[in-house]
């Protein structure tokens, strides 16, 4: 089973100031872990994602992250925010060792982080 | 590439009628659809998976038949609310992965989502 626990379910920062959105996840396998963006009425898009390559991940519109196993996080940064990134955040879970399975790329979203951001 | 559409956008409907939502990928070939459900200011809940030419597979607690599943095509997957009630307004999101054993064919890619309000 898998689960994904996202601290925060709001987070306020300044324009220009750093962000850091927390994740933390269980999972009786290697995880394929995810960040998604979500801006109102509309459906997710994908910032980032780690698949056990490089621990870590750098994404679209400025965002990294940080796969931690001993810490079992994902949590998610960028240095100087901008109004623009004002959005919920999902993190996501996935089991990526049942490939071919009917389920594989089954994903768990954790309970989602709104981010203000403030000029 | 990757991209899913979603129709309609938004549908507003009476109670004890049905509704039909439509996901598409219009660019790559879909062996696996998935929909989902999100309550607002709460996360993604997953309803089902359905892969192309076989029942789909509901998670605990998903009405089967309320809830209905096509996946007729490769690029298609419709989503039937049947005899809709107050309860079931919500905000419906699909996303598809792509077919074969490439790398990457656990990605999911998401529509932007149909938002239903039964009255």
């Amino acid at each position: 089973a898998q689960s994904v626990t996202q601290l925060g379910s709001h987070v306020s920062v300044s324009e220009g100031a750093l962000v850091l959105l927390r994740c933390n996840y269980s999972s009786s396998v290697p995880p394929y872990l995810f960040w998604y963006v979500q801006y109102p009425n509309q459906g997710l898009q994908l910032l980032l994602k780690y698949t056990s390559a490089a621990t870590l991940v750098k994404g679209i519109n400025g965002f990294e992250a940080e796969f931690k196993k001993s810490e079992t996080s994902f949590h998610l940064t960028k240095p100087s925010a901008h109004m623009s990134d004002a959005a919920e955040y999902f993190c996501a879970v996935s089991d990526g060792s049942n490939a071919g399975g009917t389920s594989y790329g089954k994903l768990t979203f954790g309970q989602g982080t709104i981010l203000t951001v403030h000029p | 590439g990757a991209v899913v559409s979603q129709h309609p956008s938004r549908v507003i409907c009476k109670s004890g009628t049905s509704v039909k939502i439509e996901c598409r990928s219009l660019d790559f070939q879909a062996t696996t659809m998935f929909w989902y459900r999100q309550f607002p200011k709460q996360s993604l809940m997953l309803m089902a998976t359905s892969n192309e030419g076989s029942k789909a597979t509901y998670e605990q607690g998903v009405e089967k038949d309320k809830f209905l599943i096509n996946h007729a095509s490769l690029t298609l997957s419709t989503l039937t609310v049947t005899s809709a009630h107050p309860e079931d307004s919500s905000f419906y999101i699909c996303s598809a992965r792509r077919g074969g054993a490439r790398l990457y064919s656990y990605e999911q890619y998401f529509g932007p989502g149909t938002r239903l309000t039964v009255t």
